[in-house]
């Protein structure tokens, strides 16, 4: 079974810092994995998406990475900003079963001004 | 173009009455899945749609959950006889072609079951 961790849990930065946000996954046979923001009493916006064969990709200040042999995948924010401020969760799929999502619970940062 | 839609956006509701709750996905949007996000438990998938047919039901908590989907369009997720422990914000989204491309989700409806 997939499992889907998020590390922090909960993050505050001044604003104008570079930060990284953690997703790690224990099945690595992955489809794809695809990163959202979640606004309060909102639903997901989608980042970014990046195939099993991608190491990484790039929207304006957002880079995504992701190395499948450590199960990991990484959310690059730079020169955060206070409308930065929102929930990020990193969402995973088998090769197995594309259909499916399987969430992390998500990092929920703040961006002090 | 327009994004995904979901009705109602709140409904409260008593303890053993039905409920329906309706996706609209993006137009063209082939594959549609549903989730249910509650307090403390995360974004749970429940249903994936392919068109009109449902390859993996396998997130479906009871057999009082039931989703259709007609005319590879709309779809509604059924909760019957419900119970407290369903109040959650349900989630709707959908992508083109098969089920591993970009998902794009609704707002959601938040259940309350008093």
């Amino acid at each position: 079974k997939q499992e889907v961790t998020q590390i922090p849990a909960a993050l505050s930065v001044p604003e104008g810092e570079n930060l990284v946000l953690n997703c790690s996954f224990t099945d690595s046979a992955i489809y794809n994995l695809q990163w959202f923001r979640q606004d309060p009493g909102k639903g997901l916006t989608s980042l970014l998406l990046i195939q099993s064969s991608q190491r990484e990709q790039t929207s304006g200040r957002l880079n995504a990475s992701l190395d499948k042999s450590s199960g990991r995948s990484t959310l690059y924010i730079a020169a955060s900003q206070p409308g930065d401020s929102a929930t990020y969760l990193c969402a995973v799929r088998l090769i197995t079963n594309a259909g499916k999502s399987t969430f992390g619970d998500g990092t929920t940062l703040t961006v002090k001004p | 173009g327009a994004g995904v839609s979901q009705s109602p956006s709140n409904k409260v509701t008593e303890k053993g009455k039905d409920v329906e709750l309706r996706c609209d996905p993006i137009s063209g949007h082939t594959a549609l899945y549903w989730y249910r996000q509650s307090l403390g438990q995360g974004l749970e998938f429940l249903i994936y749609f392919q068109g009109n047919s449902a390859p993996d039901k396998s997130g479906l908590p009871s057999d009082r959950f039931s989703a259709e989907r007609t005319g590879g369009s709309v779809s509604t997720l059924t909760i019957q006889r419900t119970q407290q422990e369903d109040s959650a914000v349900y989630l709707c989204a959908s992508s083109l072609g098969h089920g591993g491309n970009e998902q794009f989700f609704g707002p959601g409806t938040r259940l309350t079951v008093l």
